[in-house]
């Protein structure tokens, strides 16, 4: 079975800081991992995922995510935040091995409110 | 893009009614889910599917059901809307397991 814990249910930092959003998960498998974001009124849309080879990766608009195996970490960053990033954000895993029973579903955290105040 | 359509933004019905959720994509992926998504608990998955006619329980399937008759529709079932399914219902797919999944903006439903 997977879980995903994010940290925070909600972060209020002011424009042009640095946030953090953390996330923590938990399988017995190889794993995707994932960050999506929903805007007010909006569905979900991918920011990144990591699905193998380098560890760090990143979004067109200034976030990236580190996965950290040792620590089955995958927190979001980005070093500026604009008042436009305000949304809610959500972390998510999948396994990784084609046919296995966690294959192709996923499993969210509980999301992240990220409120940018100017 | 992928499309994924969900035939209502909003939906009020009452108690004890079959409600039915419509999801529509357009870019022959095999696979289909459903999710809810409440405050504070995120999204949880009820039901997927991997094939037209094919499907699996997730895990909240409790009063719910759905049917999968051609591969672009996946349809949600409320037998008896309770009011404990007041919630966000949001439909995705994807063509390769987990690795891209696009989502429908969502149907809210409340249920009086």
């Amino acid at each position: 079975a997977q879980s995903v814990t994010q940290l925070d249910s909600q972060v209020p930092v002011f424009e042009e800081a640095p946030v953090e959003l953390r996330c923590n998960y938990s399988s017995s498998v190889s794993v995707y991992l994932f960050w999506y974001v929903q805007y007010p009124n909006q569905g979900l849309q991918l920011l990144l995922k990591y699905l193998s080879g380098s560890t760090l990766v990143e979004s067109i608009n200034g976030f990236e995510a580190e996965f950290n195996k040792s620590q089955t970490s995958f927190h979001l960053r980005k070093p500026s935040v604009h008042i436009s990033d305000t949304a809610e954000y959500f972390c998510a895993v999948s396994g990784a091995n084609a046919g296995g029973t966690s294959y192709g579903k996923l499993t969210f955290g509980q999301g992240t409110i990220l409120t940018v105040h100017p | 893009d992928v499309k994924v359509t969900q035939s209502s933004r909003y939906l009020v019905k009452r108690t004890g009614e079959k409600v039915f959720l419509e999801c529509v994509q357009d870019m022959d992926h095999e696979n289909m889910f459903w999710y809810r998504q409440d405050p504070g608990l995120g999204l949880r998955l009820i039901y997927f599917s991997y094939d037209v006619k094919m499907k699996e329980k997730g895990d909240i399937p409790e009063g719910y059901s759905v049917s999968r008759e051609k591969k672009e529709r996946f349809s949600l079932i409320l037998e008896s809307a309770s009011t404990n399914q007041t919630s966000m219902y949001l439909c995705a797919s994807s063509l390769q397991g987990a690795k891209g999944y696009t989502f429908g903006s969502g149907t809210r439903l409340t249920v009086v």
